[in-house]
C-alpha cells in the first residue's frame, strides 16, 4: 500500500520559506510516476502547486513558479517543496500526492494526509 | 491562464439524482478527474479519465463528457454524498493540473 506523509513546520514567519518532506512508503519514488505538490487554503479550493520526476524534472503551476522549488531525494524516498518569500495567502493544508502524468492524463492517485501551514509573525 | 468552471453549489433530495459540472475549453483533448473532499479529509477520486469509476466507488457515481463539459453524475444520491465535488484535469501542455473552483453538494 503506497503512503505519504508530509512533514515540516506549522508555522512561518512572513518573507521567509516554507519547506516541506513528503516521505513516501510501499512504492520506490525510482520506479516511475510524478511526485506533487497541492495545497488547499482554509475554507477555500484545492490548488496544484507543481510536480517532479524521479529524474528530477519538475513542472510549476506559473502563478507560483518564482517562488517554488521541489526536489527529489531517491536514497530517502522523499520529496520536497520549498515556497519562498511567504505571506499570509500561502497559508493552507498543503498535500502531497503521487501523479499520473503523460497521454492526456493528469492525476493525483495517492494523497498525503495534509499539513497545515500557517502564515504569520 | 487555463480555467475549470464549476457551479459553487448544488442541491439535491435524498435519493434523487445530482449532476455537477465542469466547463473548460481544453476538456475534448485532455481527461477530466472527479475528487469528492469531505471536511478535514483528503480528497478522494471518485472518477478518472472522465467515466471511468475506480475499484471500491459505489456504482451511483458516473461520469460522462460531452465537448467543452464534463459531467459527474450521482444516482440515488445517499447522506453520506453530502461533500465538495472538484473537477481536475491538465492544462494544455498536460503537464500542469488545474482545479475546477468546487462545488458544494447538499442532501436535502
Amino acid at each position: 500500500q503506497v503512503q505519504l506523509q508530509e512533514s515540516g513546520p506549522g508555522l512561518v514567519k512572513p518573507s521567509e520559506t516554507l519547506s516541506l518532506t513528503c516521505a513516501v512508503s510501499g512504492y520506490s519514488i525510482s520506479s516511475g510516476y510524478y511526485w506533487g505538490w497541492i495545497r488547499q487554503p482554509p475554507g477555500k479550493g484545492l490548488e496544484w502547486i507543481g510536480s517532479i520526476y524521479h529524474s528530477g524534472s519538475t513542472y510549476y503551476n506559473p502563478s507560483l513558479k518564482s517562488r517554488v522549488t521541489i526536489s527529489v531525494d531517491t536514497s530517502k524516498n522523499q520529496f520536497s517543496l520549498k515556497l519562498s518569500s511567504v505571506t499570509a495567502a500561502d497559508t493552507a493544508v498543503y498535500y502531497c500526492a503521487r501523479v499520473s502524468m503523460g497521454f492526456g492524463e493528469l492525476s493525483p492517485d495517492y494523497w498525503g494526509q495534509g499539513t497545515l501551514v500557517t502564515v504569520s509573525s | 491562464s487555463y480555467e475549470l468552471t464549476q457551479p459553487p453549489s448544488v442541491s439535491v433530495s435524498l435519493g434523487q439524482m445530482a449532476r455537477i459540472t465542469c466547463s473548460g475549453e481544453a476538456l475534448p483533448k485532455k481527461y477530466a478527474y472527479w475528487y469528492q473532499q469531505k471536511p478535514g479529509q483528503f480528497p478522494v477520486l471518485v472518477i478518472y479519465k472522465d467515466s471511468e469509476r475506480p475499484s471500491g466507488i459505489p456504482e451511483r457515481f458516473s461520469g460522462s463528457s460531452s465537448g467543452t463539459i464534463v459531467t459527474l453524475t450521482i444516482s440515488g444520491v445517499q447522506a453520506e454524498d453530502e461533500a465538495d465535488y472538484y473537477c481536475l484535469s491538465a492544462d494544455s501542455s498536460g503537464t500542469i493540473g488545474v482545479f475546477g473552483g468546487g462545488t458544494k453538494l447538499t442532501v436535502l
